[in-house]
């Protein structure tokens, strides 16, 4: 159990629709990561956010946001979904921004 | 552009005997290397990881070694066991605190 909590494990929601991914870092841990895992790829970094600033962004989608709250949980919210947008969503936690990252168990969202 | 590759999909390795996972890379501005091991329906777990500074680092079973010269870094385990079947990944970062660049995994399986 790394201490990272993802919710819901799974997701299933139509074309156009948004949805809200929801991440529970480590106690302790202020820095979250965001990424996305197609089929059988590798993960694609998305967004990190810090005590709740952020910090520095990747290959993110206009139509994705992320936010990190004062309790240091964060969600990632996806709109206008497309049948590509289906795939694993990891969020992952640190201390302070250091290595390593420690995931959760992703939230596996399929848009029909 | 793939900057961290791992070339081999899959290797199927005998019980007991030594399992090598390769990864190349292309960015010379990476400096730390991790690996990860992925289970089905659970996030990456951190394995191992090495700085740019050393050319190699074990733990356990598992040994790292990084040969800056050739962009390469190889993951080996000895002895190999039934519960290192899995998926294992390798990442890179440019800065110890930012974000990781995945490879594409290479699934291991481990034959009794």
């Amino acid at each position: 159990d790394s201490g990272v909590t993802q919710t819901p494990k799974h997701l299933i929601t139509a074309t156009g629709q948004r949805v809200t991914l929801r991440c529970s870092p480590r106690s302790g841990d202020l820095s979250v990561y965001w990424y996305q895992q197609s089929l059988d790829q590798g993960l694609q970094f998305l967004i990190q956010y810090y005590n709740g600033e952020e910090r520095a962004k990747g290959n993110i989608l206009e139509r994705f946001s992320a936010q990190q709250f004062p309790d240091l949980h964060s969600e990632l919210n996806l709109s206008s979904l497309e049948l590509g947008d289906s795939a694993l969503y990891f969020c992952a936690s640190n201390r302070d921004g250091d290595q390593p990252q420690h995931f959760g168990d992703g939230t596996r969202l399929s848009i029909l | 552009d793939q900057q961290v590759k791992q070339n081999s999909p899959s290797l199927s390795v005998q019980e007991g005997r030594i399992s090598i996972l390769n990864c190349d890379y292309t960015n010379s501005m990476f400096d730390y290397f991790l690996w990860y091991k992925k289970y089905p329906a659970e996030g990456p777990t951190f394995l191992i990881s090495i700085s740019s500074i050393k050319d190699k680092n074990e733990d356990g079973r598992f040994t790292v070694f990084l040969n800056k010269s050739a962009k390469h870094l190889s993951l080996h385990i000895v002895p190999s066991q039934p519960g290192d079947s899995a998926v294992y990944f390798c990442a890179a970062s440019a800065n110890w605190g930012y974000q990781l660049i995945w490879g594409a995994g290479t699934k291991l399986i481990i034959k009794p």
